[in-house]
């Protein structure tokens, strides 16, 4: 496929769990963001990061964190789940700094209830 | 940092029509300019970019205009067909930055 996998696809979970999405690549790229999709919203950047252990915060940070100990896989966590937080999440990589050739995950679906 | 706004939010076209999309943004350092389709539950993919040393683009029944002096730009399909119907989303970067994404059109080609 296009070498990129999230997992879980979809999550229910309640209000004040923790929570951690997983994105897998297989491209060896080193550029990897996390996004999340709502409505009129477009797509927002939670985080990114520029290689193992280098991440930064994007414009929706609060309330996320993420970790990158491998290049293949960047994970995000939500540390007590909130109803706001309800979205689709991408994941992206590239294979340099400046976006071209940003290839997006399927999504994972998340309900906080 | 970046801000990209983007109209119209919806967009309903006859089939064989044409349908334009604008987007403006505010970071004049911004050099790169993608656009991405998004079928309904799937992953946005990469339709057609243009880069700031270019004003237009074209590729089949697509095309992008960029105007840097008015910080806009604009995708244009041609011969509409109902396999267009998708949420389009345009993306700006500046240099040594990350892709800033519009609010997404959503259009539908009625047959």
């Amino acid at each position: 496929d296009a070498g990129i996998t999230q997992s879980p696809r979809h999550k229910v979970t309640e209000t004040g769990t923790p929570v951690t999405l997983r994105c897998h690549q297989t491209e060896n790229h080193r550029y990897m963001y996390w996004y999340r999709q709502d409505p009129g919203h477009g797509l927002r950047l939670i985080h990114y990061s520029y290689g193992v252990k280098d991440t930064d915060k994007g414009e929706v940070s609060d309330g996320y964190s993420v970790s990158r100990s491998k290049t293949e896989d960047f994970l995000l966590t939500l540390e007590s789940a909130t109803s706001s937080q309800t979205s689709v999440y991408f994941c992206a990589i590239s294979p340099d700094r400046d976006g071209y050739g940003y290839t997006f995950g399927s999504g994972t679906r998340l309900t906080v209830v | 940092g970046e801000n990209v706004e983007q109209h119209p939010s919806t967009l309903s076209v006859q089939e064989g029509d044409s349908a334009v999309i604008k987007c403006t943004y505010s970071d004049s350092a911004s050099n790169y300019f993608p656009w991405y389709k998004q079928e309904l539950g799937k992953r946005p993919q990469l339709i057609i970019d243009i880069r700031s040393n270019v004003g237009e683009k074209k590729d089949q029944r697509i095309a992008v205009t960029l105007n840097k002096t008015a910080k806009h730009f604009s995708l244009h399909i041609t011969e509409t067909q109902p396999e267009d119907s998708a949420v389009y989303f345009c993306a700006a970067r500046a240099a040594g930055n990350k892709l800033t994404f519009g609010g997404g059109t959503r259009v539908l080609v009625k047959p």
